[in-house]
Formats: C-alpha cells, sequence, structure tokens
C-alpha cells in the first residue's frame, strides 16, 4: 500500500542534543510538509517542500531545519532542541497545487521528547 | 492567533444517533475546507472536503455543511457508529492554496 511513514515513532532526546526525524512516502507526491502538534493543540506547519522548493513557515523557529534529498524521503532536524520542542511531529504529502485544497496524507506521526 | 477554531473538545453520541462537529474560521480568505479523523496512535486521515463555492457536500454517513456568511461548518455522521469514535480536525486552506490551518479537534464517542 502507498503510505508515508514517518521513523522513530517515539524518539527521545537529550536537551540541547541534535535530533533528527524521518520520512518517506511511496505515493510519489511532488509536495511533503512537516506539523508541530502540541498536546490538545491543532497541528501547525512548520515548513513545506514543493519538489526541491523549500518553503519555512514565518514563525517556524531556526532551530528547525529540513532537507529533502530526493522525492521520497525527508528530513526534520532540531538543532537544539528545547523542553518547549516536546511535541507529535506529524509529516504529509500531497500531489501539486494544481488545484486548491488538496487533501494531505498523514504518516503516523513521531513523538519527540526531551530529557 | 487561532483562525480556525473547534469549540467543543469532546462530544459523545448514541449508536444509529447523529453526530455534528461544528467548526468556526475567522479569515475570509479562506476557500477550502477539509475535515480529517485521527484514531489513538495513528496521523489524521482525510474524511472529506468543501470548496467555498459549495454549501453542501455529501459522501455516504458525511455531509459537511458550509455557511460562509457566519463562516462556520459543520460535519453531520448519520447514523453514527462506534468505530467513528475518534478526533475530528476541521481544516481550512486559503491564498496559499496549500497550508492548511487546522483547529484543535473535537474527540467524539459513539456508544453503543
Amino acid at each position: 500500500d502507498a503510505m508515508v511513514i514517518q521513523n522513530p515513532r517515539y524518539q527521545v532526546t537529550q536537551f540541547g542534543k541534535p535530533v533528527t526525524l524521518s520520512c518517506s512516502q511511496t505515493l510519489n507526491h511532488n509536495v511533503m510538509y512537516w506539523y508541530q502538534q502540541k498536546s490538545s493543540q491543532a497541528p501547525k506547519l512548520l515548513f513545506h517542500y514543493y519538489d526541491k522548493d523549500f518553503n519555512n513557515e514565518a514563525d517556524t523557529p531556526d532551530n528547525f531545519q529540513s532537507r529533502r534529498p530526493n522525492t521520497s524521503f525527508c528530513f526534520l532536524d532540531i538543532r537544539s532542541p528545547g523542553l518547549g520542542d516536546a511535541a507529535m511531529y506529524l509529516c504529509a504529502t500531497s500531489v501539486a497545487f494544481g488545484s486548491r485544497g488538496q487533501p494531505q496524507h498523514f504518516g503516523d506521526g513521531t513523538r519527540l521528547s526531551i530529557l | 492567533d487561532q483562525q480556525v477554531k473547534q469549540n467543543s473538545p469532546s462530544l459523545s453520541v448514541q449508536e444509529g444517533r447523529i453526530s455534528i462537529l461544528n467548526c468556526d474560521y475567522t479569515n475570509s480568505m479562506f476557500d477550502y475546507f477539509l475535515w480529517y479523523k485521527k484514531y489513538p496512535a495513528e496521523g489524521p486521515t482525510f474524511l472529506i472536503s468543501i470548496s467555498s463555492i459549495k454549501d453542501k457536500n455529501e459522501d455516504g454517513r458525511f455531509t459537511v455543511f458550509l455557511n460562509k456568511s457566519a463562516k462556520h461548518l459543520s460535519l453531520h455522521i448519520v447514523p453514527s457508529q462506534p468505530g467513528d469514535s475518534a478526533v475530528y480536525f476541521c481544516a481550512a486552506c486559503g491564498d496559499s492554496g496549500y497550508a492548511l490551518n487546522f483547529g484543535k479537534g473535537t474527540s467524539l464517542l459513539v456508544t453503543p
């Protein structure tokens, strides 16, 4: 089945220690997104890639970076995680923007804990 | 600044009855709306959407109604089934054509 896969499902890191979350997709979608969702909050878009073009949301902290080496993979790097970065991180994909409001397909998320 | 609001954190409905989940938005530039369903330990899955040129869209047991003047939409599930128990997120899309603004979700419990 075509899908969006996030690894690991659970990640624990130490305060200030860089961490990388990964996402892969078999849908061959042009667009990949990263969202942050804190407890009982709405998912918040951090950035997205349209093919290789990177688009950062205005309020995404500089501490968060992303890489997309090819169509299938996208990584979220947190350079110096703080306690406030503990959250569920969701990866999503969609076809190109051609028609508005294309549904996004989500992975099951990575829950990040900071010690 | 929450532009999409789901004011009911939870809702409990008996099996077979109608579930109505509500969503309000503040940005008049939003023109496409989507509902997602999320089970525990899984990512959100797309359920149904509606464009602002319509006021109703139906897919099986699920119907979404849009009232643009009130900036309000609702998701109706009829009849509700225990398997519908999940968190439902409302999302809206505007000028960008891609960025989704999500509400905080409503947790629906359908009891037998």
